[in-house]
């Protein structure tokens, strides 16, 4: 499947804590994306990295890229309640206009 | 500047009646994809369009059918409603390489 698989599905912090949600896959790719989707809304898009970075910065967000293990991470630094929501990573795997997202994390901060 | 407007924002059908779910984006992108995500769960991509005149099956397709009228409009149509199909639907659309955007979604219940 060129689906990413994320983990945890579900992650519940304290306010102030750092949370980090991983996105493992299995195809080659050109670059992969993260996005936030709060309470069933429409998904907003937080970062690219392209396959030849190897870590990106965005505000409190950190994005790693390892491209021997095929994985990402996402750390989101000093969380707030405001950052509750399921967060996604994209795929858009070489060669193709197929768009596929992982399974999502749930983050739950506790205020 | 409206980016991507899904309508309608809410349906309810009874088994076995047809719709159309209307997708159009002002942002000149090429691409454009149909999701649904169920209670929990990530997006699974139904139909997407490369470019204008081109459509092809997602993940999800059956039940369902795609229309890409111009570059700008993208719908999706169920011939026959099911229970099955009781799900939200999210429009998008991107250009090559770059991020998505999304609709607000559509919430579909079939009864």
């Amino acid at each position: 499947s060129q689906q990413g698989e994320e983990d945890p599905q579900a992650l519940s912090i304290q306010e102030g804590e750092n949370a980090t949600m991983n996105c493992s896959y299995k195809t080659s790719i050109n670059n992969l994306q993260w996005y936030r989707q709060n309470s069933g809304r429409g998904l907003v898009h937080l970062i690219l990295i392209r396959s030849n970075e190897r870590e990106k910065h965005s505000g409190r967000l950190r994005v790693t890229l390892d491209t021997s293990k095929k994985s990402s991470s996402l750390l989101i630094t000093a969380s707030r309640a405001a950052d509750t929501a399921s967060y996604f990573c994209a795929l858009p795997p070489s060669g193709t206009y197929k768009y596929i997202f992982g399974t999502g994390t749930r983050l739950k901060v506790l205020a | 500047n409206a980016g991507v407007t899904q309508t309608p924002k809410f349906q309810v059908l009874k088994t076995g009646q047809s719709m159309t779910l209307q997708c159009a984006q002002d942002m000149n992108h090429n691409s454009m994809y149909w999701y649904r995500q169920d209670p929990g769960m990530g997006l699974r991509l139904i139909y997407y369009s490369a470019s204008e005149g081109t459509t092809d099956k997602g993940e999800v397709p059956n039940g369902y059918n795609v229309s890409r009228l111009n570059k700008r409009e993208f719908s999706l149509r169920l011939e026959s409603a099911a229970p099955s199909q009781t799900s939200v639907y999210f429009c998008a659309s991107r250009r090559t390489g770059l991020e998505a955007f999304f609709g607000q979604g559509t919430r579909l219940t079939v009864v």
